[in-house]
Protein backbone atom coordinates (compact mmCIF):
# COMPACT_ATOMS: atom_id res chain seq x y z
CA UNK A 1 0.00 0.00 0.00
CA UNK A 2 1.37 3.69 -0.72
CA UNK A 3 -0.74 5.30 1.92
CA UNK A 4 -1.38 8.96 1.39
CA UNK A 5 0.27 10.22 -2.08
CA UNK A 6 0.59 13.65 -2.71
CA UNK A 7 2.04 15.44 -5.09
CA UNK A 8 3.91 17.94 -6.22
CA UNK A 9 6.03 17.68 -3.13
CA UNK A 10 6.97 21.50 -4.31
CA UNK A 11 5.56 24.68 -6.00
CA UNK A 12 6.26 28.06 -6.92
CA UNK A 13 3.35 29.85 -8.25
CA UNK A 14 3.16 33.36 -9.41
CA UNK A 15 0.43 35.39 -7.38
CA UNK A 16 -2.90 35.00 -9.51
CA UNK A 17 -2.53 31.69 -10.78
CA UNK A 18 -4.29 28.66 -10.08
CA UNK A 19 -3.28 24.99 -9.55
CA UNK A 20 -4.47 21.92 -8.08
CA UNK A 21 -2.71 20.47 -5.42
CA UNK A 22 -3.38 16.15 -5.92
CA UNK A 23 -4.40 13.82 -2.65
CA UNK A 24 -4.79 9.95 -3.39
CA UNK A 25 -5.25 7.06 -0.58
CA UNK A 26 -5.20 3.47 -1.33
CA UNK A 27 -6.62 2.61 2.00
CA UNK A 28 -10.65 2.50 0.98
CA UNK A 29 -10.51 5.24 4.12
CA UNK A 30 -14.10 6.96 4.29
CA UNK A 31 -12.63 10.57 5.63
CA UNK A 32 -9.98 13.09 4.07
CA UNK A 33 -8.62 16.33 4.77
CA UNK A 34 -6.64 18.76 3.91
CA UNK A 35 -4.36 20.88 6.25
CA UNK A 36 -1.51 23.76 5.81
CA UNK A 37 0.92 24.59 8.38
CA UNK A 38 2.77 27.48 8.85
CA UNK A 39 5.67 28.01 11.61
CA UNK A 40 3.92 28.40 14.73
CA UNK A 41 0.47 28.22 14.07
CA UNK A 42 0.43 24.49 13.61
CA UNK A 43 -2.18 22.05 11.25
CA UNK A 44 -5.38 24.20 10.25
CA UNK A 45 -8.05 22.25 8.81
CA UNK A 46 -8.73 24.11 5.28
CA UNK A 47 -11.48 21.68 3.89
CA UNK A 48 -12.59 18.27 4.89
CA UNK A 49 -14.65 15.38 2.92
CA UNK A 50 -16.94 12.32 5.29
CA UNK A 51 -17.11 10.38 2.17
CA UNK A 52 -17.54 11.20 -2.39
CA UNK A 53 -19.49 13.63 -2.79
CA UNK A 54 -19.72 15.19 0.64
CA UNK A 55 -17.29 18.27 1.68
CA UNK A 56 -17.08 20.54 3.83
CA UNK A 57 -15.51 23.97 5.34
CA UNK A 58 -12.59 23.70 7.90
CA UNK A 59 -10.84 26.62 9.72
CA UNK A 60 -9.50 28.59 6.54
CA UNK A 61 -11.30 27.73 3.27
CA UNK A 62 -11.56 30.80 1.65
CA UNK A 63 -9.03 31.16 -1.23
CA UNK A 64 -9.26 26.98 -1.84
CA UNK A 65 -11.81 24.33 -3.54
CA UNK A 66 -12.66 20.86 -2.98
CA UNK A 67 -14.49 18.27 -4.27
CA UNK A 68 -14.52 14.27 -3.40
CA UNK A 69 -15.64 12.44 -6.76
CA UNK A 70 -13.99 9.40 -5.57
CA UNK A 71 -13.44 7.52 -2.34
CA UNK A 72 -9.63 7.65 -3.34
CA UNK A 73 -9.14 11.37 -4.59
CA UNK A 74 -9.41 14.54 -3.27
CA UNK A 75 -7.82 17.31 -4.62
CA UNK A 76 -7.42 20.62 -3.50
CA UNK A 77 -8.03 23.70 -5.93
CA UNK A 78 -6.33 26.95 -5.35
CA UNK A 79 -8.48 29.70 -7.45
CA UNK A 80 -6.14 33.06 -7.60
CA UNK A 81 -2.39 32.53 -5.74
CA UNK A 82 -1.68 34.98 -2.89
CA UNK A 83 1.25 35.38 -1.18
CA UNK A 84 -0.60 34.52 1.89
CA UNK A 85 -0.96 30.83 0.95
CA UNK A 86 2.66 30.27 0.91
CA UNK A 87 2.80 27.17 3.25
CA UNK A 88 3.17 23.32 3.52
CA UNK A 89 -0.09 21.40 2.68
CA UNK A 90 -1.04 18.48 4.11
CA UNK A 91 -3.60 15.86 3.06
CA UNK A 92 -4.84 13.11 5.28
CA UNK A 93 -7.12 10.29 5.97
CA UNK A 94 -8.15 8.15 8.01
CA UNK A 95 -11.07 5.08 8.45
CA UNK A 96 -14.76 5.94 9.09
CA UNK A 97 -16.47 8.79 9.75
CA UNK A 98 -17.02 8.28 13.18
CA UNK A 99 -14.01 10.55 14.92
CA UNK A 100 -13.86 8.08 17.93
CA UNK A 101 -11.69 5.09 16.60
CA UNK A 102 -8.76 5.95 14.18
CA UNK A 103 -6.08 8.14 13.68
CA UNK A 104 -5.25 10.18 10.57
CA UNK A 105 -2.50 8.85 8.64
CA UNK A 106 -0.92 11.95 6.72
CA UNK A 107 0.84 12.19 3.11
CA UNK A 108 4.30 13.69 3.04
CA UNK A 109 3.28 17.16 2.23
CA UNK A 110 3.02 19.65 -0.40
CA UNK A 111 5.32 22.73 0.14
CA UNK A 112 3.94 25.74 -1.75
CA UNK A 113 5.27 29.29 -2.59
CA UNK A 114 3.73 32.33 -3.98
CA UNK A 115 5.87 34.84 -5.42
CA UNK B 1 -15.43 28.67 17.11
CA UNK B 2 -13.54 25.63 18.64
CA UNK B 3 -9.51 26.42 20.24
CA UNK B 4 -6.95 24.19 20.79
CA UNK B 5 -3.83 25.85 22.90
CA UNK B 6 -1.27 24.11 23.74
CA UNK B 7 2.21 25.01 25.81
CA UNK B 8 4.78 25.19 25.81
CA UNK B 9 5.56 25.90 22.28
CA UNK B 10 9.72 25.02 22.97
CA UNK B 11 11.25 22.71 24.90
CA UNK B 12 15.16 22.28 25.28
CA UNK B 13 16.21 19.45 27.42
CA UNK B 14 19.24 17.20 28.32
CA UNK B 15 18.70 14.14 27.05
CA UNK B 16 17.68 12.02 30.01
CA UNK B 17 15.40 14.61 31.72
CA UNK B 18 11.43 14.65 31.26
CA UNK B 19 9.84 16.59 29.03
CA UNK B 20 5.99 17.41 29.51
CA UNK B 21 3.68 19.04 26.70
CA UNK B 22 0.16 20.68 27.79
CA UNK B 23 -3.13 20.90 25.49
CA UNK B 24 -6.63 23.20 26.57
CA UNK B 25 -9.92 22.93 24.50
CA UNK B 26 -12.24 25.63 24.90
CA UNK B 27 -15.11 23.15 24.40
CA UNK B 28 -15.48 19.73 25.83
CA UNK B 29 -13.78 17.07 23.62
CA UNK B 30 -15.45 13.78 22.27
CA UNK B 31 -11.66 12.30 21.72
CA UNK B 32 -8.19 13.39 21.46
CA UNK B 33 -5.09 12.60 19.61
CA UNK B 34 -1.41 13.13 19.72
CA UNK B 35 0.80 13.49 16.60
CA UNK B 36 4.75 13.58 16.11
CA UNK B 37 6.21 15.15 13.56
CA UNK B 38 9.80 14.78 12.78
CA UNK B 39 11.66 18.02 11.95
CA UNK B 40 11.14 18.12 7.71
CA UNK B 41 8.75 15.38 7.87
CA UNK B 42 4.50 15.32 8.22
CA UNK B 43 2.56 13.97 11.31
CA UNK B 44 2.49 10.84 12.52
CA UNK B 45 -0.48 9.39 14.90
CA UNK B 46 0.71 7.99 17.62
CA UNK B 47 -2.31 7.36 20.42
CA UNK B 48 -6.33 8.50 20.55
CA UNK B 49 -8.17 9.04 24.08
CA UNK B 50 -11.56 8.84 24.31
CA UNK B 51 -12.56 8.77 28.07
CA UNK B 52 -12.58 10.91 30.85
CA UNK B 53 -9.76 10.50 33.31
CA UNK B 54 -7.99 8.43 30.49
CA UNK B 55 -4.36 7.55 30.90
CA UNK B 56 -2.31 5.42 28.51
CA UNK B 57 1.35 4.72 28.27
CA UNK B 58 3.15 3.62 25.12
CA UNK B 59 6.88 2.94 26.82
CA UNK B 60 8.42 6.48 28.08
CA UNK B 61 5.25 8.53 26.99
CA UNK B 62 2.36 8.65 29.02
CA UNK B 63 -0.89 10.29 28.23
CA UNK B 64 -3.95 11.57 30.18
CA UNK B 65 -7.06 13.16 29.03
CA UNK B 66 -8.23 15.32 32.06
CA UNK B 67 -11.68 14.42 33.95
CA UNK B 68 -13.42 17.08 32.19
CA UNK B 69 -12.36 16.39 28.83
CA UNK B 70 -11.22 19.51 28.21
CA UNK B 71 -7.52 19.18 28.28
CA UNK B 72 -4.62 16.39 28.08
CA UNK B 73 -1.31 15.82 28.51
CA UNK B 74 1.96 14.09 26.81
CA UNK B 75 4.78 13.53 29.30
CA UNK B 76 8.27 11.49 28.50
CA UNK B 77 10.68 10.10 30.65
CA UNK B 78 14.01 10.58 30.77
CA UNK B 79 14.21 11.52 26.79
CA UNK B 80 16.49 10.48 23.97
CA UNK B 81 17.61 11.87 21.12
CA UNK B 82 15.32 10.44 19.11
CA UNK B 83 12.13 12.40 20.82
CA UNK B 84 13.68 15.41 19.21
CA UNK B 85 10.30 16.50 16.76
CA UNK B 86 7.51 18.87 17.40
CA UNK B 87 4.78 17.13 19.19
CA UNK B 88 0.39 17.62 18.41
CA UNK B 89 -2.34 17.18 20.09
CA UNK B 90 -6.10 17.16 18.34
CA UNK B 91 -9.23 17.42 19.57
CA UNK B 92 -12.52 16.65 18.31
CA UNK B 93 -16.10 17.71 19.38
CA UNK B 94 -19.30 15.59 19.98
CA UNK B 95 -21.03 15.39 16.24
CA UNK B 96 -18.09 16.66 14.20
CA UNK B 97 -16.05 15.71 12.12
CA UNK B 98 -13.43 18.02 12.62
CA UNK B 99 -10.72 17.47 13.85
CA UNK B 100 -8.74 20.59 15.39
CA UNK B 101 -4.55 20.80 16.36
CA UNK B 102 -3.06 22.89 18.77
CA UNK B 103 -0.46 24.63 17.41
CA UNK B 104 2.17 22.04 18.76
CA UNK B 105 4.90 21.81 20.82
CA UNK B 106 8.34 21.38 19.65
CA UNK B 107 11.20 18.99 21.78
CA UNK B 108 14.83 19.77 21.44
CA UNK B 109 17.56 17.02 23.26
CA UNK B 110 20.84 18.06 23.97
CA UNK B 111 23.01 14.67 23.70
Amino acid sequence: NAGVTQTPKFQVLKTGQSMTLQCAQDMNHEYMSWYRQDPGMGLRLIHYSVGAGITDQGEVPNGYNVSRSTTEDFPLRLLSAAPSQTSVYFCASRRGNQPHNYGYTFGSGTRLTVV
Amino acid sequence: GQQVMQIPQYQHVQEGEDFTTYCNSSTTLSNIQWYKQRPGGHPVFLIQLVKSGEVKKQKRLTFQFGEAKKNSSLHITATQTTDVGTYFCAGAMDSSYKLIFGSGTRLLVRP
